[in-house]
């Protein structure tokens, strides 16, 4: 079974400072996305990375994929009080189904 | 449309009884995808559509749950004799084909079942 470990589970910062949430498995993943999701909303994809060691900016947001394609990591530098909210990584195994397998979340609280 | 519709955007119901929760994919996505998601946890995979048929249904947790997609468009998911262990937030997915690529969710129904 695969599985997606996130830490920390919940965050609480001041505006301005840097974060980053990991993403862990023993699994390989074909691609890695990670989402995020408003109370009373459905999860809104932020980025899919695919290959090993890949690397995309958002913005504020950096999202690395292991080498291995194990693991992954969302840094926000310079967090506003705009990016509060769960963050959700997922990844797609083997069976090219789409079939997504979420991480329990990373609760980010950011304060003013 | 727009983007994936759910209704109801929540419902009660009492222990035992039938729900139909709907789903309307954005047009021209192939692929619909049922998830459920508890409270302070991640989306659970519960069914995915490729077209009309059910392509994955290992997600659903037991008899009681199933779900149809009989034009390729719509799905209802079904519930039978609910239980209160039904409770949460069930998502719809949809994308344009059958990878996981463009994966867009509607807001989801919240059941609560008393």
């Amino acid at each position: 079974t695969q599985l997606l470990e996130q830490s920390p589970q919940f965050l609480s910062i001041q505006e301005g400072e840097n974060l980053t949430v990991y993403c862990n498995s023993s699994s390989v993943f074909s691609s890695l996305q990670w989402y995020r999701q408003e109370p009373g909303e459905g999860p809104v994809l932020l980025v899919t990375v695919v290959t090993g060691g890949e690397v995309k900016k958002l913005k504020r947001l950096t999202f690395q994929f292991g080498d291995a394609r194990k693991d992954s990591s969302l840094h926000i530098t310079a967090a506003q009080t705009g990016d509060t909210g769960l963050y959700l990584c997922a990844g797609s195994g083997s069976s090219n189904t789409g079939k997504l397998i979420f991480g329990q979340g990373t609760t980010l609280q950011v304060k003013p | 449309g727009a983007g994936v519709s759910q209704t109801p955007s929540n419902k009660v119901t009492e222990k035992g009884k039938y729900v139909e929760l709907r789903c309307d994919p954005i047009s021209g996505h192939t692929a619909l995808y049922w998830y459920r998601q508890s409270l302070g946890q991640g989306p659970e995979f519960l069914i995915y559509f490729q077209g009309t048929g059910a392509a994955d249904d290992s997600g659903l947790p037991n008899d009681r749950f199933f779900a149809v997609r009989p034009e390729g468009s719509v799905s209802t998911l079904k519930i039978q004799r609910t239980e209160r262990g039904d409770s949460a937030v069930y998502l719809c997915a949809s994308s344009p084909t059958g990878n996981n690529y463009g994966y867009t969710f509607g807001s989801g129904t919240r059941l609560t079942v008393v």
